[in-house]
């Protein structure tokens, strides 16, 4: 069966320090993986995917994530973060069957960013 | 574009009493999933539709429910309330079809308590 781990369940930095936000994963077939952002009273936004190609996916605001097969991780990073980032960040993992239709979320990471 | 549309938000219900929620995915997505999130659980697969068609179910016991409707919109029906069964309902539309690359889009959830 597929988990997703994610290693932080609060993560504290201050404004413009870098972050990263950790995500391992299990299981034994090939896997998609995504990063999801949560803002209060809101549903989920897709913040970047893993599907294919180059093992390093970049979103628009900044954030990127590498996926390391051997070592079955999926780190968020930032450079710099922003008051704005404050949120929780889901990391997910589906199996290339369910092409995404079913997802398998970890935890969550509660980013507060401070001024 | 419209976004995936959950109707209603919020939801006020008796223990016993039964539920249902309504999820209209963006036009032209024929693949719905559901998730339940609560702050102890995190966020928890329920079920998927494709075409009218269950694919996938979470492991929930039978009071929880679903369907797909030919215009693709879904619902999902909840049978003799628990108060653990407060929780915010998610519901996710898919671009593509099974099989091929997929990226969920949520909606803002609703908002089920159980009293």
């Amino acid at each position: 069966a597929q988990s997703v781990t994610q290693l932080d369940s609060q993560v504290p930095v201050f404004e413009e320090a870098p972050v990263e936000l950790r995500c391992n994963y299990s299981s034994s077939v090939s896997v998609y993986l995504f990063w999801y952002v949560q803002y209060p009273n809101q549903g989920l936004q897709l913040l970047l995917k893993y599907l294919s190609g180059s093992t390093l996916v970049e979103s628009i605001n900044g954030f990127e994530a590498e996926f390391n097969k051997s070592q079955t991780s999926f780190h968020l990073r930032k450079p710099s973060v922003h008051i704005s980032d404050t949120a929780e960040y889901f990391c997910a993992v589906s199996d290339s069957y369910n092409q995404g239709g079913k997802l398998i979320f970890g935890q969550g990471t509660e980013l507060s960013v401070k001024p | 574009k419209a976004g995936v549309t959950q109707t209603p938000r919020y939801l006020i219900k008796t223990r016993g009493q039964q539920v249902t929620l309504s999820c209209s995915p963006i036009s032209g997505h024929r693949s719905v999933s559901w998730y339940q999130q609560t702050p102890g659980q995190g966020l928890q697969f329920l079920f998927e539709y494709f075409s009218e068609t269950q694919r996938n179910k979470g492991n929930f016991p039978g009071r929880f429910s679903g369907r797909q409707f030919s215009n693709s919109r879904s619902e999902m029906n909840v049978s003799t309330l628990e108060l653990g069964d407060s929780a915010l309902y998610l519901c996710a539309s898919f671009t593509g079809t099974p099989g091929l690359n997929t990226e969920a889009f949520f909606g803002q959830g609703t908002r089920l308590t159980v009293v």
